[in-house]
């Protein structure tokens, strides 16, 4: 069984600019949610994904956009790329909703410059 | 409000020592979940146990055991005979509705340092 792969681990990205960021979900699982982790901060809920539909959205702006594949593997687009969205991205996936157990990837770390 | 709330920022023992990490939650909603997740130095959050609203049973799984109390809104988690492995940050977490959707409310965590 393969876990929950992220890609890149790393990433220098400039002001303005736009960036992907991918996750692979575990065998199995139907849902993928996104989190940001600023430094020496608790995980921030970004949003949820359940059979390629957006299934829930934390209190993040618009620019942060997702999507779920047939795979249920995901990608997380952020545009207009801000200093304050330098952070940890995490990606976990699941079965049904929030109530159940997730399995994190080893996330991307993104720094903006 | 739905809040998750872990005072000890950072706590430092001695390898072999007993060590408590308190979780305190706040949410409006009956029927809720308690979640523990383990963060190594590596980053990946690892699982290790969810706990619902009504199942108020202590549970213990090897070192680790974990105490429920409704009454005082608290899940805290115990090691037992610490060892340096399991150096990490430790997060407690609570699904709950907030935002207009049902997410995991996450605690800002304690980094618990063991000392060989």
């Amino acid at each position: 069984e393969t876990g929950v792969t992220q890609s890149p681990t790393h990433l220098i990205k400039t002001r303005g600019q736009q960036v992907t960021l991918r996750c692979s979900s575990q065998s199995g699982h139907n849902t993928v949610s996104w989190y940001q982790q600023a430094l020496g901060q608790g995980p921030q809920f970004i949003f949820q994904y359940y059979r390629e539909e957006e299934n829930g959205r934390g209190n993040f702006p618009p620019r942060f956009s997702g999507l779920q594949f047939p795979n249920y593997s995901s990608e997380l687009n952020v545009n207009a790329l801000e200093l304050d969205d330098s952070a940890l991205y995490l990606c976990a996936s699941g079965w049904s909703r929030i109530h159940y157990e997730q399995y994190f990837g080893p996330g991307t770390r993104l720094t903006v410059t | 409000a739905q809040k998750v709330t872990q005072a000890q920022t950072e706590i430092s023992v001695v390898e072999k020592e007993d060590v408590t990490l308190d979780c305190v939650y706040e949410t409006r909603d009956t029927t809720y979940y308690l979640f523990w997740y383990k963060q190594p130095p590596s980053g990946e959050l690892v699982f290790l146990i969810r706990r619902n609203s009504f199942d108020e049973q202590n549970e213990i799984s090897g070192r680790y055991s974990w105490n429920f109390q409704k009454s005082t809104s608290s899940f805290n988690f115990t090691i037992t005979a610490s060892q340096v492995v399991d150096s990490a940050v430790y997060f407690c977490a609570l699904s709950g509705f907030m935002d207009s959707n049902y997410q995991l409310i996450w605690g800002a965590g304690t980094k618990l340092i063991i000392k060989p």
